[in-house]
């Protein structure tokens, strides 16, 4: 079984302070992917990273991938409002017969108070 | 318009009816998925497909059936439904190849209550 712990489970922050959200595993991963989620609906995309060491930004998000592709992190610069919500990492591996499947986090609720 | 469609978006059921959420989806992925996302637990794998006519168990497959005769369709019943599975229950798809890395895209979500 390929467990990914996220770490913290919740965060409350004001608007314009920086973060960083934690994804562990002692499994390595194919990919890494980064979701968010809204109240009511499903998961988005946010990224995927697949190099160990890789960094992705998008916009003020900073996304890394762990060197031994085991561990990545989302980075938060100068939080908005519009940024709550719940952050999911979710772990791409080989589960046999030419599939691959995702295992997730539990997940980060980050509220950002104006 | 494109995407994933899920129904119903609610669903009240009580213990031992079977129940059937629908998934359907537009862009022909080959890779459909069901989960199940519980508070204290996240998102947890309840059954996959490849493609048509092939599907396969994930971490939580008990007290589930899926069927796939169309690559555009995913099913997912519950024979007799149990309280424990009350939960809100996700459909995705993902396409493979290359330059692609299972991203799954979701539906909205079903929200099943089991009394």
């Amino acid at each position: 079984t390929q467990l990914l712990e996220q770490s913290p489970q919740f965060l409350s922050i004001q608007e314009g302070e920086n973060l960083t959200v934690y994804c562990n595993s002692s499994s390595v991963f194919s990919s890494l992917q980064w979701y968010r989620q809204e109240p009511g609906e499903g998961p988005v995309l946010l990224v995927t990273v697949v190099t160990g060491g890789e960094v992705k930004k998008l916009k003020r998000l900073t996304f890394q991938f762990g060197d031994a592709r085991k561990d990545s992190s989302l980075h938060i610069t100068a939080a908005q409002p519009g940024d709550t919500g719940l952050y999911l990492c979710a772990g791409n591996f080989y589960s046999g017969a030419g599939s691959y499947q995702l295992t997730f986090g539990k997940g980060t609720k980050l509220s950002v108070i104006p | 318009d494109a995407g994933i469609t899920q129904s119903p978006r609610y669903k009240i059921t009580e213990t031992g009816r079977q129940v059937t959420l629908m998934c359907h989806q537009t862009w022909s992925h080959s890779y459909m998925f069901w989960y199940r996302q519980d508070l204290g637990h996240g998102l947890r794998l309840i059954y996959y497909s490849a493609a048509a006519d092939i599907t396969d168990k994930g971490e939580v497959p008990d007290g589930y059936v899926v069927s796939r005769s169309k690559t555009e369709n995913f099913p997912l019943t519950l024979e007799s439904a149990t309280r424990s599975q009350t939960s809100v229950y996700f459909c995705a798809s993902s396409v493979f190849g290359s330059g692609s890395y299972n991203e799954q895209f979701f539906g909205p979500g079903t929200r099943l209550t089991v009394l």
